[in-house]
């Protein structure tokens, strides 16, 4: 069964520092999403790509995060530099073009961040 | 703006007990619900969903949820619980078309023995 990937599972990382995760999607999902989760909370969408196109990005803290999936396949999600609050799980989702009515949505195993 | 309400942050359990999770929503319409489940170390699977038509609608691993209009609730359910349900569960919602989602913060379920 097809999987969303992602990488690393865990990182530890030192505030100021750069850190960076990988996502690949589900072969043919044209849809992908970042999601933070805070431990404790409820996961909340940093951005939105179609193909390799933002079309929602009203989330993500741009003075520190960055996004960008150059070929409409991986994605990478990018902070620098990482702050103590950064510490949660990041999530990848993807689905099929055509949005949510026909279109599940299908969870990575998320990678967890840990600032010191 | 919308928004997913889940009054439960913890709820214990008896292994085979009767199960029901609370789940409610803000939206200017009606919106594309669903539930999702969390095991620790995991991401998230999702159990059902409700679009429109029938109110009662069933998942897997024997879950289902009821969409009321008038409570704007759906309450996830299970009528004998097992250890293996033992995990954080979302509610979320979307407005539609290709929209993340909004979840609610979670209800962390506990099964005793």
């Amino acid at each position: 069964e097809a999987e969303v990937a992602q990488s690393p599972r865990y990182k530890i990382t030192e505030k100021s520092q750069a850190v960076a995760f990988w996502c690949d999607p589900i072969s043919g999902h044209a849809t992908l999403y970042w999601y933070r989760q805070i431990l404790g909370q409820g996961p909340e969408l940093l951005v939105q790509f179609q193909d390799e196109s933002v079309v929602d990005d009203s989330q993500l803290p741009k003075d520190r995060f960055s996004a960008e999936r150059l070929k409409g396949v991986d994605s990478t999600l990018k902070i620098q530099p990482a702050e103590l609050g950064d510490s949660a799980m990041y999530l990848c989702a993807s689905s099929r073009r055509g949005g949510v009515v026909n279109n599940e949505q299908f969870f990575g195993p998320g990678t967890r961040l840990t600032v010191l | 703006a919308q928004s997913v309400t889940q009054p439960d942050i913890h709820i214990t359990v008896s292994e085979g007990a009767s199960l029901e999770l609370r789940c409610n929503y803000s939206y200017g319409a009606t919106p594309y619900l669903f539930w999702y489940v969390q095991s620790p170390g995991q991401g998230l699977q999702l159990l059902l969903k409700y679009f429109s038509g029938d109110t009662l609608v069933q998942g897997i691993k024997g879950f289902e949820a009821e969409f009321k209009r008038s409570q704007s609730s759906f309450n996830l359910r299970k009528p004998s619980v097992h250890w293996s349900d033992a995990a954080e569960y979302f509610c979320s919602l979307s407005g539609g078309g290709a929209d993340g989602l909004t979840f609610g913060k979670g209800t962390h379920l506990i099964i005793q023995p």
